[in-house]
């Protein structure tokens, strides 16, 4: 059964660090593509940032709106997933899902979501 | 940026009616197009992928197509358990964007 549980969620002041953690089992988490994605309070959904796989060479893209704050990383060794958060904005303020995506004859999608972690970002 | 807009951004119906959502894009992307399904506290789900390819388990009543800047959801024959909020979204470019839903009602 695949599971994908995040954590680190929390109040944090504007201005702060928050990491987020995401916890994968049940599938080869290597193989995949691990994306971070985001719905504010009753709004839709943000795509955040991304991380490739080894095989190309885990790197990273990200939403112009969290580039040079946000940083994602992995460790296929733990089959984990992590978002590090800095200089927080309230706009920030969000439940944040880590998301695996696989690529099925050429096309690219988000197979398998956690059930989220929301942060809050407040004075 | 691709935008997407989906029509309508809300939509009453009845158990049994057969409904289509609309997505468009500011660009197009080819077939690079998913579908997702999302209840009240929820995680998003997979519907379809590649337009028009149904992810396994997901029931034969949701249907897509569509291809380059206009993509249909269709669900069939509403049941109980479709009442929920449905997103397109865009994997042809970065950033990766999704419309801004729409909220599917029990009439």
């Amino acid at each position: 059964e695949v599971q994908m549980v995040e954590s680190g969620g929390g109040l944090v002041q504007p201005g702060g660090s928050l990491r987020l953690s995401c916890a994968a089992s049940g599938f080869t988490f290597s193989d995949h593509y691990m994306d971070w994605v985001r719905q504010a309070p009753g709004k839709g959904l943000e795509w955040v940032g991304r991380t490739r796989n080894k095989a190309n060479s885990y790197t990273t893209e990200y939403a112009a709106s969290v580039k040079g704050r946000f940083t994602v990383s992995r460790d296929d060794s733990k089959n984990s997933l992590f978002l590090q958060m800095n200089s927080l904005k309230t706009e920030d303020t969000a439940v944040y899902y880590c998301a695996a995506s696989l690529t099925s004859g050429g096309y690219r999608h988000f197979n398998y979501w956690g059930q989220g972690t929301l942060v809050t970002v407040s004075s | 940026d691709i935008q997407l807009t989906q029509s309508p951004s809300f939509l009453s119906a009845s158990v049994g009616d057969r409904v289509t959502i609309t997505c468009r894009a500011s660009q197009g992307t080819s077939s690079f197009l998913a579908w997702y399904q999302q209840k009240a506290g929820k995680a998003p789900k997979l519907l379809i992928y590649a337009a028009s390819t149904l992810q396994s388990g997901v029931p034969p009543r949701f249907s897509g197509s569509g291809s380059g800047t206009e993509f249909t959801l269709t669900i069939s024959s509403l049941q109980p358990e479709d009442f929920a909020t449905y997103y397109c979204q865009q994997l042809n470019s970065y950033p990766i964007t999704f419309g801004q839903g729409t909220r599917l009602e029990i009439k």
